[in-house]
């Protein structure tokens, strides 16, 4: 079956620390893999996306590269800021069916 | 507006009512989706259009649950004699593809049952 994984919250970091959120997948067939990020009191939105493997998506200096020997689409950010305090959510399409997997969420404040 | 609309933004029923929520896709999109979230979880899928038909219902938890879209736009998520577990964010996305296309979500309809 299809299914996402991805590694717990909250995470709390100060200001231009070094992000890493861990996601990992199952899927049958060749997924597209995805990021969305929802902010405070607004709605879910892609953040970035990779449909094949090696592909690296990035997108306001995140970034995640599709690693199909691990099966893995870790988040990356060099440098988090305040700004980026949301809950992140990985998620793929298995690209033979039209239904979409997301992890549970990664919560994630950023101190000044 | 451009976005994905859903109404309302908040509901409250007692357990037993009936409950329609309403979400209009950004136009031009043919695949809609409903999602349902509950605290500290992901989304959940619940129904997934493509135009007027519900080309995958399998995540609808039982048949309480029923969804249209009858002109091929905006859809209605019905809950029927709503039980407390029914409360929960209820997302909707829209799409350009059914596949591999970005979702388009809308900022919810908290249904709340007492």
């Amino acid at each position: 079956g299809n299914s996402v994984t991805q590694m717990e919250g909250p995470v709390t970091l100060s200001e231009e620390a070094f992000l890493t959120i861990n996601c990992t997948y199952t899927a049958t067939g060749y997924p597209s893999l995805f990021w969305y990020v929802q902010y405070p009191g607004e709605g879910l939105q892609l953040l970035l996306k990779a449909t094949k493997a090696d592909d690296k998506g990035s997108n306001k200096g995140f970034e995640a590269t599709y690693r199909k020997e691990t099966t893995s689409f870790h988040l990356e950010k060099g440098s988090v800021q305040v700004s980026d305090s949301a809950v992140y959510f990985c998620a793929l399409n298995s690209n033979t069916g039209n239904q979409f997997y997301f992890g549970t969420g990664t919560s994630l404040t950023v101190i000044p | 507006g451009a976005g994905v609309s859903q109404t309302p933004s908040n509901k409250v029923t007692e357990k037993g009512k009936y409950v329609e929520l309403r979400c209009d896709p950004i136009s031009g999109h043919t695949a809609l989706y409903w999602y349902r979230q509950s605290l500290g979880q992901g989304p959940e899928f619940l129904i997934y259009f493509q135009g007027t038909g519900a080309a995958d219902d399998s995540g609808l938890p039982n048949d309480r649950f029923f969804a249209v879209r009858p002109e091929g736009s905006v859809s209605t998520l019905k809950i029927q004699r709503t039980e407390r577990g029914d409360s929960a964010v209820y997302l909707c996305a829209s799409s350009l593809a059914g596949s591999a296309g970005e979702l388009f979500f809308g900022e919810g309809s908290r249904l709340t049952v007492l």
